[in-house]
């Protein structure tokens, strides 16, 4: 099972709109509505912020949506602010066997 | 409010065997619905699903850690343990454990740096 592939980095200024894509394949990302998003500050534990493509747990900004078009989810992140410079991880569910494929990871740099 | 703790040897050698335990605050590891989960990530590397134990006992594995790798559960001391065999190097990296469903991985502990070196 191969990691889905998001961009290496990602920048933008404050105040702009950014999105990550996270591509898997049909097997995962495309098959089942259950990708999810992570915000890593290094150091600390990983914070979800989108769950089932595009739901948004309760306490996360409404600055960050997700979507998902075939084998590709995104997330988009509005209004970019100094606190959103982390590393963030798409995440699929990915069968019974395999159970979860991550992606590569994308670093957000606000410039 | 559910916390998860990671605790275990922060060195091992070449081809033993780690051992880490998750203790888990909060709520009761044995969870209906629920899977428990090991997480890890090498330095400078993306993070890697290493398996899960679901509330009925069953386990799933990456498939190319299968043959190394053992998680369970002790009920009676709510907590999680991982065992993976032969290490090499290329096992070095914090791991993390987790609840999570099949929708979503939370919440996470703060993880444990395991470092394997002669």
């Amino acid at each position: 099972q191969s990691a889905l592939t998001q961009p290496a980095s990602v920048s933008g200024s404050p105040g702009q709109s950014i999105t990550i894509s996270c591509t898997g394949t049909n097997s995962d990302v495309g098959r089942y509505n259950l990708v999810s998003w992570y915000q890593h500050h290094p150091g600390k534990a990983p914070k979800f912020i989108i769950y089932e493509g595009s739901k948004r747990p309760s306490g996360v900004s409404n600055r960050f949506s997700g979507s998902k078009s075939g084998n590709t989810a995104s997330l988009t992140i509005s209004g970019l602010q100094a606190e959103d410079e982390a590393d963030y991880y798409c995440c699929s569910y990915a069968g019974s066997s395999t159970l979860y494929v991550f992606g590569t990871g994308t670093k957000v740099t606000v410039l | 409010q559910l916390q998860l703790q990671e605790s275990g040897p922060g060195l091992v050698k070449p081809s033993e065997t780690l051992s880490l335990t998750c203790s888990v605050s909060g709520a009761s590891i044995s969870s209906i619905s629920y899977y428990w989960g090991w997480i890890r990530q090498p330095p400078g590397k993306g993070l890697e699903w290493i398996g899960s134990i679901y509330s009925n006992g069953s386990t799933y594995y990456k498939s190319s850690l299968k043959s190394r790798v053992t998680i369970s559960v002790d009920t009676s001391k709510n907590q999680l343990s991982l065992r993976l065999s032969s290490v090499t190097a290329a096992d070095t990296a914090i791991y993390y454990c987790a609840r999570h469903t099949m929708g979503a991985v939370a919440p996470w502990g703060q993880g444990t740096l395991v470092t394997v070196s002669s």
